[in-house]
């Protein structure tokens, strides 16, 4: 059984660019949610996904978007980067139906802009 | 959305056992109460999760009161490597969104 696996693991990005970071699910699971982790904080909430469509976002604006694809992987978009988005960004799988919400979480990018 | 109220840390000797309380006031009928542990610059890993009473497994036990408005991880004769935060959520384990992690609770392990 294959973890959920993120890349890159690090990346150092300047304010106004754009980033995207990519997630591999679990093997068998069938949604991905993505959270920001700022220093010292909990993971935030971002958005999730289910079958490739949204099912759930957070407190963030459009410039953070996403896809899944058809094998479950994922992408986090963000646009015009602020200093405030230096943060580890963690994407979690899960396989939603099953009554049993266990996230399965990934070792995390951590975005640093300068 | 239910929010988590947690200390914001504790410390605890080798070979205790550690209760830490989470209170969820506004806890929804469809939520469920589950457990994460991280480490530092790693992703937050599932303890365990109910929805009332008493559940166990082979790491901790979650005491739920009747009124679920609070809950207590209990994790049995601690050992250094249980050193990390320990996060608190509540959520709809069946539209499992928007889960809310808090601050958590940064328990020290001491010899």
């Amino acid at each position: 059984e294959t973890g959920v696996t993120q890349s890159p693991t690090h990346l150092i990005k300047t304010r106004g660019q754009q980033v995207t970071l990519r997630c591999s699910s679990q093997s068998g699971h069938n949604t991905v949610s993505w959270y920001q982790q700022a220093l010292g904080q909990g993971p935030q909430f971002i958005f999730q996904y289910y079958r490739e469509e949204e099912n759930g976002r957070g407190n963030f604006p459009p410039r953070f978007s996403g896809l899944q694809f058809p094998n479950y992987s994922s992408e986090l978009n963000v646009n015009a980067l602020e200093l405030d988005d230096s943060a580890l960004y963690l994407c979690a799988s899960s396989l939603a139906g099953a009554g049993l919400w266990e996230q399965y979480f990934g070792p995390g990018t951590r975005l640093t802009v300068t | 959305l239910a929010k988590t109220t947690q200390p914001i840390s504790m410390d605890s000797y080798e070979g205790q056992e550690v209760n830490i309380t989470c209170s969820h006031n506004n806890i929804a009928t469809n939520d469920y109460i589950t457990w994460y542990q991280q480490f530092p610059s790693q992703g937050p890993r599932f303890i365990i999760q109910g929805y009332k009473t008493k559940v166990t497994n082979e790491v901790a036990s979650l005491f739920i009161p009747a009124d679920r408005k609070s809950s207590t991880l209990s994790l049995p004769r601690v050992s250094l490597s249980d050193t990390a935060v320990y996060y608190c959520l509540v959520g709809d384990v069946n539209t499992g969104n928007q889960f809310y992690f808090g601050t958590g609770t940064s328990l020290t392990v001491i010899p």
